[in-house]
């Protein structure tokens, strides 16, 4: 099963910043926040991950809990192409079990103009 | 970066026929992939891994018989679905883990939508 819980879905307005909440309280020391999206009828995309320090890269930012027991993924400007279903998953990174991805149901971000 | 492209996008077969998937990682070699089944409006499910040289690895619930892994060279796995019906009509997407990086991430192909009439 899944070990995160997300919202089924949110609204953001074209040009504002899109927060998804993310809570995953049995997280394990060694296991990775990661994000995932995919747009209707593709493939996921990965999006950014981090362990418990706050990640930036050209997508987005993720902001992940003292506790590490929820984490926020931010799309500072969304646009309407962000519109998707974003998913969180925790998992250990690397090593045999590297890129081996269990989804939850994950959050249906629109977009609106 | 890492591609990974999936043969065919999309393919309608009449049942009781069986339909192969291709899964290529297109400038990385991949000794693991694995496949995904996606309904409509659900999330992706996890079927099997794809090791190359040796047996796949499947989920708990996902028939080995009728899901036929092969994973015979570091570049392509596929998936053939044999003697499909209308329930396995689906959304099936493959990844491959690359291990150029620390993090053995896997990335995607586009999917292929299969249908069964």
């Amino acid at each position: 099963d899944a070990k995160t819980t997300q919202p089924p879905s949110m609204d953001c307005a074209e040009g504002r910043a899109a927060n998804l909440p993310c809570n995953h309280s049995t997280i394990s020391g060694n296991e990775y926040v990661y994000w995932y999206r995919q747009i209707h009828s593709q493939g996921p995309q990965y999006i950014i991950h981090g362990l418990k320090n706050n990640e930036t890269n050209e997508m987005a930012s993720l902001i992940i809990t003292e506790d590490r027991k929820s984490s926020t993924l931010i799309l500072p400007h969304a646009t309407l192409r962000d519109t998707a279903v974003y998913y969180c998953i925790v998992r250990v990174a690397g090593g045999n079990q590297g890129g081996k991805l269990i989804f939850g149901q994950g959050t249906e971000l629109s977009v609106k103009p | 970066g890492a591609v990974v492209s999936q043969h065919p996008s999309w393919v309608i077969c009449k049942s009781g026929t069986s339909v192969k998937i291709e899964c290529r990682s297109l400038d990385f070699q991949a000794t693991t992939m694995f496949w995904y089944r996606q309904f409509p409006k659900q999330s992706l499910m996890l079927m099997a891994t794809s090791n190359e040289g040796s047996k796949a690895t499947y989920e708990q619930g996902v028939e080995k018989d009728k899901f036929l892994i092969n994973h015979a060279s570091l570049t392509l796995s596929t998936l053939t679905v044999t003697s499909a019906h209308p329930e396995d009509s689906s959304f099936y997407i493959c990844s491959a883990r690359d291990e150029r990086g620390a993090w053995a991430e896997a990335f995607f192909g586009q999917g292929t939508r299969l249908t069964v009439v």
